[in-house]
């Protein structure tokens, strides 16, 4: 069983739409949770992170995470053409880091 | 958050040669990591390099085929040897940020491989 699991797409979305990208994982230490976004021909860059269950909101980006269910989510709200990326979810127990197969998402204007 | 180059940003190299990717850091960072990214698959990490020290390999993966130097805190190379076409991939640098006590990591903008 890998360690993390994400839902390769691809995903379609108008503008405008909510988008919701998961990723579960499968061990209950992971203490760290973070989305990365990734541009075509470009290095992943971190979006957002957080350590504890609950809702993170940083403008149009929520970050969720269910330990009960070891669940984690990103909402896009309002999403925008330049949203079109790959996004990543990357776990970490401070030491180890595991990623996300990335889940590729178009906003079509 | 840190600012990360790499060069080259891309190359088309031949069976059996080798090529040394550099990665540069406009900051002093004590660890700095080697990523391969293949299409499809996750980020999977090579190696971690600290300064002053060997660098340490993940499974799968060997000093002879990926030698890795780290002559300060601000700069790394990797070096793919005896290139294959197997070895063809995106291969990025990072570092790690000290967000609040927090691991993260910071990526540069990656190197293309293509070996033919």
């Amino acid at each position: 069983q890998k360690e993390v699991e994400q839902d390769p797409g691809p995903l379609s979305v108008p503008e405008g739409a909510i988008v919701s990208l998961n990723c579960t994982y499968s061990n209950s230490a992971f203490q760290y949770f973070m989305w990365y976004r990734q541009y075509s021909r470009k290095g992943p860059e971190l979006l957002m992170y957080t350590y504890s269950s609950g809702n993170k909101e940083d403008g149009r980006f929520t970050a969720q995470v269910d330990k009960s269910s070891k669940y984690i989510s990103l909402f896009i709200r309002d999403s925008q053409p330049s949203d079109s990326a790959t996004y990543l979810c990357a776990i970490t127990t401070g030491n180890q880091f595991y990623f996300g197969t990335g889940t590729s998402l178009t906003v079509i204007p | 958050s840190a600012v990360i180059s790499q060069k080259p940003s891309r190359d088309i190299c031949q069976r059996g040669t080798s090529l040394t990717i550099q990665c540069q850091v406009d900051s002093q960072v004590t660890m700095m990591f080697w990523y391969r990214q293949q299409p499809g698959q996750s980020l999977t990490l090579i190696a971690t390099a600290n300064q002053g020290s060997e660098a340490t390999y993940e499974s799968g993966f060997v000093i002879d085929k990926f030698p890795i130097s780290r002559p300060n805190l601000t700069f790394s190379t990797l070096t793919v040897s005896n290139m294959s076409p197997e070895d063809s991939s995106i291969y990025l640098c990072s570092v790690e940020s000290g967000l609040a006590g927090l691991g993260s990591q910071y990526f540069g903008p990656g190197t293309r491989l293509t070996v033919l």
